[in-house]
């Protein structure tokens, strides 16, 4: 069954408004989780790492600003796209690590984003 | 240079035909390799991952490791039309950061 959850799995929003992803991970603690986006036909890229207790790690050309994390628990992290635009329509996609950060990667299932 | 290359697809095999997928990294120090497979609209699923040199066999797939040549390969064989969907190769860093390749894109003809 599933070890990661994501919710929503879907989201359709209007230009300017926020938008909040949570990924959850499922009997089993994570203090590192994994935010991706991918586009259409395109690999997954990494946007940044989830630390519980600590900042988010961003990978380059990720505007943290725009792309809000918080690791509020050691099974929650949650990642919020502020003043959405057209262009951050994409597949979000969060993973987890079972067994700490070196094991393998569960992928939640992804949330779809449309940005009107 | 890519970190991670996948052989260019589409891949098209019969169906009960061995494919096969290749994968290079760039990463020397690299530890653990992985591969998944992504249904199209569909978050990636892992299939198999494999830490030391040389074979590692689940069912009908093969993962084949060769560190001196930075090379991971996954054999499917006797392919089904259920096998169909794009394979990602994931190389895992020391600090535990993941990185794909583009992915190849498999199809199984029946």
């Amino acid at each position: 069954g599933a070890v990661v959850s994501q919710h929503p799995s879907w989201v359709i929003c209007k230009s300017g408004t926020s938008v909040k992803i949570e990924c959850r991970s499922l009997d089993f603690q994570a203090t590192t989780m994994f935010w991706y986006r991918q586009f259409p036909k395109q690999s997954l890229m990494l946007m940044a790492t989830s630390n519980e207790g600590s900042k988010a790690t961003y990978e380059q050309g990720v505007e943290k600003d725009k792309f809000l994390i918080n690791h509020a628990s050691l099974t929650l992290s949650t990642l919020t796209v502020t003043s959405a635009h057209p262009e951050d329509s994409s597949f979000y996609i969060c993973s987890a690590p079972r067994g700490g950060p070196s094991e393998t990667q569960y992928f939640g299932p992804g949330t779809r984003l449309l940005v009107l | 240079q890519k970190e991670v290359e996948q052989n260019s697809g589409p891949l098209s095999v019969p169906e009960g035909a061995i494919a096969s997928l290749n994968c290079t990294y760039s990463d020397r120090g690299s530890q653990s390799f992985f591969w998944y497979r992504q249904y199209s609209g569909k978050s990636p699923e892992l299939i198999m991952f494999i830490y030391s040199n040389g074979d590692k066999e689940d069912g009908r797939f093969t993962a084949q490791l060769n560190k001196a040549s930075q090379y991971v390969s996954l054999l499917i064989r006797d392919s089904q039309p259920s096998d169909s969907a794009t394979y990602l190769c994931a190389v895992m860093s020391n600090a535990g950061k993941s990185t794909f390749g583009d992915g190849t894109t498999l199809t199984v003809k029946p």
